[in-house]
């Protein structure tokens, strides 16, 4: 079974708008991650984010998390159509541990 | 590019035969994870092995087995293979805070 849970699972904005994905859980974790995969291709890391952090910056990438509703959203602002992907959030478990299990992942289509 | 190398990047087989699929791990990283995605399941974790030893175990078949080599590559070994098989096998490899670099896949169709 899946730890990770992603809503939506689909998403389709035009370029320039922001897209949010989130992402819930059910066991304790020692951090959370998300990834981004373009079509048939390996997935890329995007963004580390530990359980006593609850906002983290990156670039036009922001993620929060909040521990008590194990729940962590994603939002990309001013997304490009180079954004299309689907993205996975995965959470890495107190126990046991060095075990990611991957969410189903959003796919988010930007249109030019 | 990540850094993790698999090989080959497509397999073509039939139902009932064996293949091995082959990781290269980044410089330096000691873990290696295997990862099946297919359509209706998403990515499922198989195994890892840290500096050639079995760490953890996901939902892998028995008919599929990995070992990691002392030059910390690392086979997955897929047996009796069924239709059901068909899916990206990834690989991935990690060194910190378990971010990890994923390689670009093999696709396995079984015929």
């Amino acid at each position: 079974s899946q730890q990770g849970e992603e809503d939506p699972q689909a998403l389709s904005i035009q370029e320039g708008e922001n897209a949010t994905m989130n992402c819930s859980y059910k066991t304790s974790i020692n951090n959370l991650q998300w990834y981004r995969q373009n079509s048939g291709r390996g997935l890329v890391h995007l963004i580390l984010i530990r359980s006593n952090e609850r906002e983290k910056h990156s670039g036009r990438l922001r993620v929060t998390l909040d521990t008590s509703k194990k729940s962590s959203s994603l939002l990309i602002t001013a997304s490009r159509a180079a954004d299309t992907a689907s993205y996975f959030c995965a959470t890495d478990p107190l126990f046991p541990g060095n075990m990611l299990t991957f969410g189903g992942g959003t796919r988010l289509m930007v249109k030019p | 590019d990540s850094g993790v190398t698999q090989t080959p990047k497509h397999l073509i087989t039939a139902t009932g035969q064996r293949v091995t699929l082959r990781c290269s791990p980044r410089s330096g990283d000691l873990s290696v994870y295997w990862y099946q995605q297919s359509l209706d399941q998403g990515l499922q974790f198989l195994i890892q092995y840290y500096n050639g030893e079995e760490r953890a175990k996901g939902n892998i078949l028995e008919r599929f087995s990995a070992q990691q080599f002392p030059d910390l590559h690392s086979e997955l070994n897929l047996s009796s293979l069924e239709l059901g098989d068909s899916a990206l096998y990834f690989c991935a490899s990690s060194v910190e805070e378990n971010i990890q670099y994923f390689g670009a896949g093999t696709r396995l169709s079984v015929l």
